[in-house]
């Protein structure tokens, strides 16, 4: 079965780079989630996105911003680099409505040097 | 604010032992559970989702119950094999008069280890 789809799944960047992050859902979901996993840590919600419009907004820094294609794909972009955003950036997605299950991605592994 | 608590941290048992694995979480008004598995350095993978509705879900060795008005959860792995290693993470959804119906708040995990 299909799954969520990240890229790239590594990605090293200096600080004050700016770095973009893409996510292709599982077929037929049309809302998208972003979480943030620094080391050791839980995931946290970053932002979601429902039929291609911001529905939800976590922790996300004023430096970062995603937006939701018309295909339903997703990007999470960065800029201004930081040494503390390099983690795990998941992406996740799930059919229409509350109740269904959430699958996240594989994750991208960002490192910022 | 909704808040995520997994005991124990780490657990580590011998092949073929009956394990629980705890979750319990501050705001009962929730919508539904989710626990995932990940592995190192990987992603999240979904074992099982229990609606607010529901006392129990299973799937093969795995048995997921929810007691929503004390706020916790537990996953009970029968005969446990050493590919169940793994950190074991429990996510809840909030009810959408929170306002925060479309994420999920993860608790810390289990890291869970069984030995051969």
């Amino acid at each position: 079965a299909a799954g969520v789809i990240q890229s790239p799944r590594h990605l090293i960047k200096e600080k004050r780079e700016t770095a973009t992050l893409k996510c292709y859902p599982i077929p037929r979901h049309d809302t998208v989630y972003w979480y943030q996993q620094g080391p050791g840590q839980d995931p946290q919600f970053l932002i979601s996105f429902y039929e291609k419009m911001q529905s939800d907004k976590g922790s996300i820094p004023d430096r970062f911003s995603a937006q939701q294609f018309s295909d339903y794909h997703s990007e999470l972009n960065m800029s201004s680099l930081e040494l503390g955003d390099s983690a795990l950036y998941f992406c996740a997605s799930s059919l229409p409505g509350i109740g269904n299950t959430i699958y996240f991605g594989e994750g991208s592994w960002l490192t910022v040097v | 604010k909704q808040e995520v608590t997994q005991i124990p941290a780490a657990l580590s048992v011998p092949e073929g032992e009956n394990l629980v694995l705890n979750c319990s979480f501050t705001d009962s008004a929730i919508y539904n559970l989710q626990w995932f598995r990940q592995d190192p350095g990987k992603g999240l993978t979904s074992l099982l989702l229990i609606q607010s509705s529901q006392r129990e879900q299973t799937s093969g060795r795995l048995n997921a119950s929810l007691d929503k008005s004390s706020g916790r959860s537990t996953l009970y792995i029968a005969a446990s094999q050493p590919g169940d290693s793994a950190t074991y993470l429990c996510a809840v959804r909030s009810d959408i008069s929170s306002g925060s119906a479309r994420q999920l708040t993860f608790g810390s995990g289990t890291q869970l280890t069984v030995l051969p």
